[in-house]
Formats: structure tokens, sequence, C-alpha cells
């Protein structure tokens, strides 16, 4: 069964530097969505693309974060000057549309020292 | 108010018997999506089932069905004749379709525990 795939696994950044998150969606799905997991806490949405842009975005996604697609296949989270905060699970998802139910990767643990 | 409430923050249940993990939700929006995941202690997010704000019956899937109660704006998961593999973390989501657009909300998770 295809799944979403997520690397690196396991991140660790120190405080102030960029970091890329990387995730490959299920190839025939059309939406991709990022989330965070702050350890011991619940899922929080961060940010919808679709069709080469932001779709929705919640409050926690500022100026700090962006996403791309830079390929067919490829869709990054950048975070820019991390901070301690940023440490958490960041999941990568993605549905084949809008009202479909979204299938998740392995998630990358990011730490920041 | 919170978009997801979970109120059982661990949940205990026998082997081969049924399980049923609460959730309710706040919406004014009329078109909404709600959706249960498994997160096992090994991190990953597995989705489980989904349930249109529309659709007129209950979502089944498997071992896993949804009793989805519109007026009461619950959305219980129910699973029945559990395994030793179901212990895990169970999250409640909801896709809420807005004019704006969508956003998406999850509860803060129930831990099941099977006892053999």
């Amino acid at each position: 069964e295809p799944e979403v795939t997520q690397t690196p696994s396991h991140q660790v950044t120190q405080m102030g530097q960029e970091v890329i998150l990387r995730c490959v969606p299920i190839s025939n799905h059309l939406y991709f969505y990022w989330y965070r997991q702050i350890l011991g806490q619940k899922v929080e949405f961060l940010v919808s693309f679709y069709n080469n842009e932001i779709s929705e975005k919640s409050e926690i996604f500022d100026d700090q974060f962006s996403v791309e697609r830079p390929d067919g296949s490829n869709f990054t989270l950048k975070i820019r000057s991390t901070k301690l905060e940023d440490s958490a699970m960041y999941f990568c998802a993605s549905s084949r549309g809008a009202y479909q139910p979204q299938h998740f990767g392995d998630g990358t643990r990011l730490s920041i020292l | 108010a919170q978009k997801i409430t979970q109120t059982q923050p661990g949940m205990f249940v026998q082997e081969k018997e049924a399980v049923t993990l609460d959730c309710t939700y706040d919406t004014s929006d009329p078109s909404y999506g709600l959706f249960w995941y498994k997160q096992p202690s090994s991190g990953e997010m597995i989705f489980l089932i989904y349930q249109g704000s529309y659709d007129q019956q209950n979502a089944t899937e498997g071992r896993y069905s949804l009793n989805f109660q519109k007026a009461r704006k619950s959305a219980n998961l129910v699973i029945s004749a559990s395994q030793l593999g179901d212990s895990a973390m169970y999250f409640c989501a909801m896709r809420e379709d807005s004019n704006t657009g969508n956003q998406f909300y999850f509860g803060t998770g129930t831990s099941l525990t099977v006892i053999p």
C-alpha cells in the first residue's frame, strides 16, 4: 500500500539554524499538509497546500515557516531561525481530495539544542 | 471553546471486549468531516475511520465503527473485539469547512490499554 514517507526520522539542530523537513506524499494525492505535535500534547495543524500554493494555514504558521514543492514528488517544510520551542514531532500528510482522509507519514522528530 | 474534546485521558479494556472512545466537537459549519487516528508508542499516525457531516450512515471499517450523533455533536469510536495491538493513543480530529476555507483540529487524545 502506498504511504507517505518523511526524512529524516530525527533531526537535531542548533537554535537559530534553518532546518528543512522533507516529505514524499502518496503519488496520486493532490493535497498536502504539515502538522506538529509537541511532546505529550495534541497534534496541531500548520498548513495545507494544493495546486502549488498554500490553501490554509494556522496561527502557528508564521513567517518563520515556509513550504515548497520543489519537484513533482517532494513537499518540504522549512523552519528559519529555529527556537527551542520548535522542538516537536512534525508530521506530513496527504489526501486525494480536500474532503478525503489524510494519510500521515511516520513523522520527523525535531530537536533544537 | 475547544473544537474537539476527548474527555477520557486513559481507558482500559479487556482483550476481546468492545470499547468506546468518546469525542465531541464544536462547529457551526454545516459541512465538516470527522476522523479518528491511532498513534502507537512508535509515534506514527494511522488513519482509522472517517465520517462526513452529510453521511447518512455511521462509518464502519473492520473492527472500527463511528457512532455519529449529529444533534449531540458526538463522534465516538467503537472498537470491537479489542486486541493487544490496539493499545495506543487515539485522536479524534475534525476538518471544518468554513467560508474562509478548511481548518483542521485534533483532540488531546485517549490512551487505550488492552489488558490480556
